[in-house]
């Protein structure tokens, strides 16, 4: 089946600062979702962006579909940025639309 | 809209017993997908639901089943618990197969 990486596994940053979190895949997908996970375990949809250029605020995400990587940038973090940030591909070869995780970076901002 | 919710929040049961969760799917859609989230990974795909028929199933033991309403809700059965079926279920709605998925806020269950 399809993979997915994400990197890094880890981030801790400083109030203020910029980060990317990059997510690679093994095979060519019909959808992609970055979604954060709070501790309580909700998953929140930030994009959905199998291939193009989004902004959301702070957030922003690019996907190459031709080159298998997406990232995620998050500008000017807060706090509440804190939590596990996970990438999802559904696979092109699936026509139900089965999501794969990567394993998330766990994010950390301190004040 | 009404977004998607499930139920219960929090469930302890025994290793052998039989469970049943819930989901309601957000207003439109008529497609559910369950996940399983051990502690530390992330979710593992279970099954999908399609207009009330399965539409496919990741590599989950038969003794995980499920059903989906006219209404389009959907429940998970899970039969003679495991101790290491305890992980946080996550249940998605789309508006159609391969569509932008929405999760609910998940039942953790813990099997002693």
């Amino acid at each position: 089946g399809i993979q997915v990486e994400q990197s890094p596994p880890d981030l801790i940053l400083q109030e203020g600062a910029n980060s990317t979190l990059r997510c690679n895949f093994s095979d060519s997908v019909n959808n992609l979702q970055w979604f954060h996970q709070n501790p309580w375990g909700q998953l929140i949809n930030l994009f959905y962006i199998p291939s193009g250029t989004k902004q959301n605020g702070r957030l922003s995400a690019t996907t190459v579909a031709t080159e298998r990587y997406s990232l995620l940038y998050i500008s000017s973090s807060q706090t509440t940025d804190s939590g596990v940030y996970f990438c999802a591909v559904g696979p092109s070869t699936d026509s139900w639309g089965k999501l794969q995780f990567g394993a998330g970076t766990q994010v950390v901002v301190t004040p | 809209e009404t977004g998607v919710t499930q139920s219960p929040t929090h469930l302890i049961k025994t290793r052998g017993q039989q469970v049943t969760l819930r989901c309601s799917s957000q207003s439109g859609h008529n497609t559910v997908s369950w996940y399983q989230q051990a502690l530390g990974q992330g979710p593992q795909f279970i099954f999908q639901y399609y207009r009330e028929e399965e539409n496919g199933r990741g590599n989950f033991p038969p003794r995980f089943s499920g059903l989906q309403f006219p209404n389009y809700s959907s429940e998970l059965n899970v039969n003679a618990l495991e101790l290491d079926d305890s992980a946080l279920y996550l249940c998605a709605s789309s508006s159609d197969r391969g569509d932008e998925q929405y999760f609910g806020p998940g039942t953790r269950l813990t099997v002693t």
